[in-house]
């Protein structure tokens, strides 16, 4: 199964509600996690079974859809949100991960 | 507190060998699977290998299947990852997580990885 993530990168400011998209090639229910990754650290669950919060994770972020279309957002971007985030699809092996959304500073 | 540690890489020649561990603490270690993902340089996260909680069932990428080997001993609560003929390709940070599921409405499992290691550097080069 391969995921799309769209956009590669963005730029936003401080504040800004932010929408990342990913695309899954065949339907998967809803066995998808999402993860923010920080340069030269591991990455870090954010939401698990497409719209379940991990524990610890601010309520800023917040997950959404089934079957082949998943979102991530972010209502209002902080500065330590700054980070590149990865889907995965847990629905069958191998689990693949998105190519990566890295969001920057305007 | 809930942690996994990885540790064994370092710099090997291509065609050569080495063994990952990923010492787990803070949990009941056989009652989760586990995974390895990887990370090249300036490179996105790619899924390597699991295994169940019982090391009873594995699973591979194609990338490196027939040359990696995912095992676990529960009595010392480790998992491993034997890496062999390596290629330059593999060379990565390599992650060890913890799988955890959760069950919804008694027959729907969904899958994720809630802890991760910081990781340990393999370098394949000449």
């Amino acid at each position: 199964i391969q995921l799309t993530q769209s956009p590669s990168s963005l730029s936003a400011s401080v504040g800004d509600r932010v929408t990342i998209t990913c695309r899954a090639s065949q339907g998967i229910s809803s066995s998808l996690a999402w993860y923010q990754q920080k340069p030269g650290k591991a990455p870090k669950l954010l939401i698990y079974a497409a719209s379940s919060l991990q524990s610890g994770v601010p309520s800023r972020f917040s997950g959404s859809g089934s079957g082949t279309d998943f979102t991530l957002t972010i209502s209002s971007l902080q500065p330590e949100d700054f980070a590149t985030y990865y889907c995965q699809q847990l629905n069958s092996y191998p689990r693949t991960f998105g190519q990566g959304t890295k969001v920057e500073i305007k | 507190e809930v942690q996994v540690l990885e540790s064994g890489g370092g710099l090997v020649q291509p065609g050569g060998s080495l063994r990952l561990s990923c010492a787990a603490s803070g949990f009941t270690f056989s009652s989760y699977a586990m995974t390895w993902v990887r990370q090249a340089p300036g490179k996105g996260l790619e899924w390597v290998s699991g295994i169940s909680g019982s090391g009873g069932s594995t699973y591979y990428a194609d990338s490196v299947k027939g040359r990696f080997t995912i095992s676990r001993d529960n009595s010392k609560n480790t998992l491993y990852l034997q890496m062999n003929s390596l290629r330059a390709e593999d060379t990565a940070v390599y992650y060890c997580a913890k799988d955890n599921v959760v069950v919804v409405a008694t027959q729907y499992y969904y899958y994720y990885m809630d802890v991760w290691g910081k990781g340990t550097t393999v370098t394949v080069s000449s």
